[in-house]
This record gives C-alpha cells, structure tokens and sequence, in this order.
C-alpha cells in the first residue's frame, strides 16, 4: 500500500495528451512538501522527469509538465509519443514517517 | 559526465550480510547528499537510505522497513557511498540504486544501473 495514489494504468494515442494524477494528504503534499516525477523505461533505472513539482531538467522535452494543487499532484504529457511508454512514478516526502521520502505505486503509461 | 556505478550484489541467505557500494565520478562527492532506493521485482520503487553532504553533518536517515538493519556511509577519499546491509531478509530482495541528490529539491536527478540483491536459502 503506497503513500502516494496513482492510477495502476493510462493510455493514450500518439499525439493526444494524457494526465496522471498522485494523490497525497496532509501529510505529504499536502503540508507542502514537493512533489517529483520520474520516468522509467523498461529495464532501465528510473530518469527524473519533473522536480519540485513543476521544473523540468535539462534535456526533458516541454511536453512533459507537473502541477500541484492541495494534497494532489500531476503529470502531464501532450503529443504522446512511443517512444513516452514506461512507468511513471511521483514522489514526496512525509512528515508523519519523520521525513521518508514516499513514492506513489506507479503508473504504467501504454501508448496505443 | 556524472557517473554512479553500483556493486556488491548477489545471492545471499537469509540472516547474512552484504555491503553494496556505489562509485562516483564527475563531481565533488562532498558536496552532495546520496540516496539509496530500491525495487522488488515487478515491483514499484521504495527509498532506503539517504545519508547528507558533508557540510550538513554527513548524518543519515533510514525507511522503517530496513532501520537498525541497514548502515549507509560515505568514503571521500574513494569517492564512494555504501549500503551494509544486515540480517537481510527474503523481502529485501530487490534491485538498488544509488542516486545524487539535488542540494535544494531533494530530489534524485542522476541514477546509477542498479545491483540486483537476491536474499533466498
């Protein structure tokens, strides 16, 4: 049972836009603790996507974006792309677990 | 280039140690907090370890499942980061990477390839 909730699926077409969403509580993001994203690709190490809830590191393309709002957060990916399919995961850090650093369960994204 | 290469695992009975290391280059190792997160097979992701930068007292903080089992520690002079890993159980059986952590965002922006822990009798 992760801290973080993300949906165990989503698809889409390529060229469509998709959102995943990770929901927290007050514990997490809700006291205003940032939210990352990674990415990660089969049989690979996880790629940090998105950090600090909206900021992407170099090298990732601008249709990657993240957005928080209260407990939640979001993953947005426009013109999908493959090339995108992958598990992706939010992460956060909670203040009842004395600062652990917690992840969502993971979302696997199948480009259609 | 920054580069994290992570070794030491294998196959282990349950009860034994093991000690991962992970080998940085392409940055002053001092100066940046190091992670340990792992993922059980078909697994998502689970943060274990994280020990702090130099210049914030090098202390260190452990996930629940794996406290007063698991030590991190950092050499400089290697430069490396280690896991020693204890009283291993079936349930620590995971891939482990060691990351590089962001000084303001907390967050892990370089990942290394992982070594594979297969804890079993």
């Amino acid at each position: 049972q992760s801290v973080l909730t993300q949906p165990p699926s989503v698809s889409g077409a390529p060229g469509q836009r998709v959102t995943i969403s990770c929901t927290g509580s007050s514990s997490n993001i809700g006291v205003g603790y940032d939210v990352h994203w990674y990415q990660q690709l089969p049989g690979t190490a996880p790629k940090l996507l998105i950090y600090g809830n909206n900021n992407r590191p170099s090298g990732v393309p601008d249709r990657f974006s993240g957005s928080k709002s209260g407990t939640s957060a979001s993953l947005a990916i426009t013109g999908l792309q493959a090339e995108d399919e992958a598990d992706y995961y939010c992460q956060s850090y909670d203040i009842n677990l004395s600062g652990s650093r917690v992840f969502g369960g993971g979302t696997k994204l199948t480009v259609l | 280039e920054v580069q994290l290469v992570e070794s030491g695992g294998g196959l282990v009975q349950p009860g034994r140690s093991l000690r991962l290391s992970c080998r940085t280059s392409g940055f002053t190792f001092g100066d940046y907090a190091m992670s340990w997160f792992r993922q059980a097979p078909g697994k998502g992701l689970e943060w274990v370890a994280f020990i702090r930068s130099k210049n914030q007292g090098g202390t260190t903080d452990y996930a629940a499942s794996v406290k007063g089992r698991f030590i991190m520690s950092r050499d400089a002079s290697k430069p490396i980061a280690y896991l020693q890993m204890n009283s291993l159980k079936p349930e620590d059986t995971a891939i482990y990477y060691c990351t590089r952590d962001d000084p303001v965002y907390d967050s892990s922006a370089y990942w290394g390839q992982g070594t594979l822990v297969t804890v079993s009798s």
